[in-house]
């Protein structure tokens, strides 16, 4: 099962909208609305963001927003702030019952 | 509040083995599917192995099929990863993970480390 493919990297300014990509295949991302978003700031454990391709859990800004289209779902995060900045992974359910991560994208708030 | 706090990493030399565990407290630990999620130094997630509420249901990444064994203890509210034949790959920082009720976690441990090397 490869991974799910992200943008290495992204970058926006502060009050900016980004989107970030993961694109996987009809095995995992195009069968599945399993898709989710953790965020993980630097020496942290990652966080839930989205679960589902588009539910936020409790706590979670609504700035996090989630999406999905046949085989690449997004993360859209909007009015971005300083803290934002961080590692996002999306993840996938598969086809062969596990899962599967996207390689990650390296947000800059500049 | 939901805590998840792994325990049992370090350094281990190529072809040996390991006991990760993860104690769980904050919840009803026997209600929720567990999983292991690995990082290697620098590097992306990985997806290790799940384990269903009464453990009859398992699955495991490829890579580690046949050398790694998950379990889990209910009474004692813990999870546990059984790493055998350990390769110099498998260096990363083991994190236990809670499922939410469907395919994704939602509470992370702080994760331990393991490093296989000679």
């Amino acid at each position: 099962q490869s991974a799910l493919t992200q943008p290495a990297s992204v970058s926006g300014s502060p009050g900016q909208s980004i989107t970030i990509s993961c694109t996987g295949t009809s095995s995992d991302v195009g069968v599945y609305n399993s898709v989710s978003w953790y965020q993980q700031h630097p020496g942290k454990a990652p966080k839930l963001i989205i679960w589902d391709v588009s539910n936020r859990p409790s706590g979670v800004s609504n700035r996090f927003s989630g999406s999905k289209s046949g085989n690449t779902a997004s993360l859209t995060i909007s009015g971005l702030q300083a803290e934002d900045e961080a590692d996002y992974y999306c993840c996938s359910y598969t086809t062969i019952r596990t899962w599967v991560f996207g390689g990650g994208t390296k947000l800059t708030v500049l | 509040e939901v805590q998840l706090v792994e325990s049992g990493g370090g350094l281990v030399q190529p072809g040996g083995s390991l006991r990760l565990s993860c104690a769980g407290s904050g919840f009803t630990f026997s209600s929720y599917w567990m999983s292991w999620v690995r990082q290697a130094p620098g590097k992306g997630l990985q997806w290790v192995a799940n384990i269903k509420q009464d453990a009859g249901d398992i699955h495991y990444v490829g890579s580690v099929k046949g050398r790694f064994t998950i379990s889990r203890d209910n009474a004692k509210s813990s999870l546990y990863l059984q790493m055998n034949s350990l390769r110099p790959e498998d260096t990363a920082v083991y994190y236990c993970a809670r499922e939410g009720g469907g395919h994704y976690s939602d509470y992370w441990g702080q994760g331990t480390l393991v490093t296989v090397s000679s």
